[in-house]
């Protein structure tokens, strides 16, 4: 069964400071996808950036990068320069080929100190 | 401004009520999901429905029933609930393709009397 692996229940940055959440998974598949979402106390789920297994560049997506490490299964988000606006529940997500599936982890709250 | 959009959001009933949520998307998905999500966990994929069509129950209790009566509509009929269905039910669409992410609605958080 494939899962999905969040060890940092809570994050603080401070605003402007980078910070790195960690996802790691556990998968026998070779195509896959993975995303991160953002949900904010406003409830929507927002996709923040994904990642296809077969690329080997790391996404990026403005002030969001991952560092995807296949061999290891980690997907880590990193984000740059950090803004009151992206305090939220960070949720990483996997998602087999050929599967309508998510499955999601249990999620990071970051919080964004001023 | 969300691309999917849920109504209501926000609705009280008692566990002998009937009631309906509604989920719309025009992007042309033919993909659409209901997921349950309590609090500071993460969403629970309940049913996805293809080309109108059911293709996943995770073993939902009857009480709930899904339908779509056409590509842009999605609706989820309750019938008396518990006090433990009481949570944010979340909707999604997405395009049939793998790489494609899904697009979440805002939600309706449902209580349970």
């Amino acid at each position: 069964a494939q899962t999905v692996t969040q060890s940092q229940p809570e994050m603080s940055v401070q605003e402007a400071e980078t910070v790195t959440l960690s996802c790691t998974y556990d998968t026998s598949e070779s195509d896959y996808y993975l995303f991160w979402y953002k949900q904010p106390p406003s409830r929507q789920m927002i996709l923040v950036i994904r990642q296809e297994a077969y690329k080997q560049q790391n996404a990026t997506e403005n002030r969001f990068s991952v560092n995807f490490q296949k061999a290891a299964k980690s997907f880590s988000l990193k984000i740059s320069d950090s803004q009151l606006g992206d305090a939220a529940m960070y949720f990483c997500a996997y998602r087999v080929q050929g599967a309508q599936k998510l499955v999601f982890g249990q999620g990071t709250r970051l919080t964004i100190n001023p | 401004d969300t691309e999917v959009t849920q109504t209501p959001k926000h609705l009280v009933m008692g566990m002998t009520n009937k009631k309906s949520l509604k989920c719309e998307q025009h992007m042309g998905h033919r993909a659409m999901y209901w997921y349950k999500q309590k609090a500071k966990k993460p969403p629970e994929l309940m049913f996805v429905y293809s080309y109108e069509k059911l293709s996943i129950n995770e073993s939902v209790p009857s009480r709930f029933s899904p339908e779509c009566p056409n590509s842009s509509l999605l609706n989820l009929h309750l019938h008396a609930l518990q006090p433990e269905d009481s949570a944010l039910y979340l909707c999604a669409s997405s395009q049939f393709r793998d790489d494609q992410p899904q697009h979440f609605g805002d939600g309706t958080r449902l209580s349970i009397l």
